[in-house]
């Protein structure tokens, strides 16, 4: 199975700040990865497919980047709406897996 | 509405069995691919299980394999997992969620997985 390891594991930041979390494949995967979104007591939101598609109804603030092994996803102005826990998912073979979360905290 | 509804989350015993249910409503579910995801509360996702449009292609992982069974009825818009073998690790947040991923030559490939429902709690306890 191919894995998936996202860092940092949380952080804090403020309000209008810039916030970048990495996913690092165990394998090359293409562009097939997504970021969703997920806030407590909620179902997952998918931000982002195949690396760098914006899902439609997503804010334009959220952009995806990468390839292969290595991505990024991109809050270029955090908002309180933002404040959330993100993973990564790889959808290039089954089984889909999902990197471990990061928790994204008010500082 | 695009719009999932899982139910069927109860306490079961160890070693017992359930059956979940997910709905789907406001899109043409038959040519959808279904995934069924789970969650233990506070923690990370793990991806249990997929089956394609037709029924004809169904994966699992590891965990459940052997264990639990998905199947669909498109005429009813619903995917189900039969859980059976149960134990304290099945106690999660279970997910159904849409897939745009495609079947070819007899292989299936996941794609985004688009739209989730709000999840079923399964409980394992005695």
């Amino acid at each position: 199975a191919i894995h998936l390891t996202q860092s940092p594991s949380s952080l804090s930041a403020s309000v209008g700040d810039r916030v970048t979390i990495t996913c690092r494949a165990s394998q090359g995967i293409s562009s097939a990865l997504a970021w969703f979104q997920q806030k407590p007591g909620k179902a997952p939101r998918l931000l982002i497919y195949d690396a760098s598609n914006l899902e439609s109804g997503v804010p334009s603030r959220f952009s995806g980047s990468g390839s292969g092994t290595e991505f990024t996803l991109t809050i270029s102005s955090l908002q309180p709406a933002d404040f959330a826990t993100y993973f990564c998912q790889q959808s290039s073979s089954y089984p889909v897996t999902f990197g471990q979360g990061t928790r994204v905290e008010i500082k | 509405e695009v719009q999932l509804v899982e139910s069927g989350g109860t306490l079961a015993q160890p070693g017992g069995s359930l059956r979940l249910t997910c709905v789907g409503s406001g899109f043409a579910f038959s040519s959808f691919e279904m995934n069924w995801i789970r969650q233990v509360p506070g923690k990370g996702l793990e991806w249990i299980a997929y089956i394609d449009s037709g029924g004809d292609n169904i994966y699992y992982a590891d965990s459940v394999r052997g264990r639990f069974a998905i199947s669909r009825d498109n005429v009813k818009n619903s995917v189900y997992l039969q859980l059976g073998s149960l134990g304290d690790r099945d106690t999660a947040l279970y997910f159904c969620a849409r897939d745009l991923g495609f079947c070819s030559g007899g292989t299936c490939y996941p794609g985004a997985l688009d739209v989730w429902g709000q999840g079923t709690l399964v409980t394992v306890s005695s």
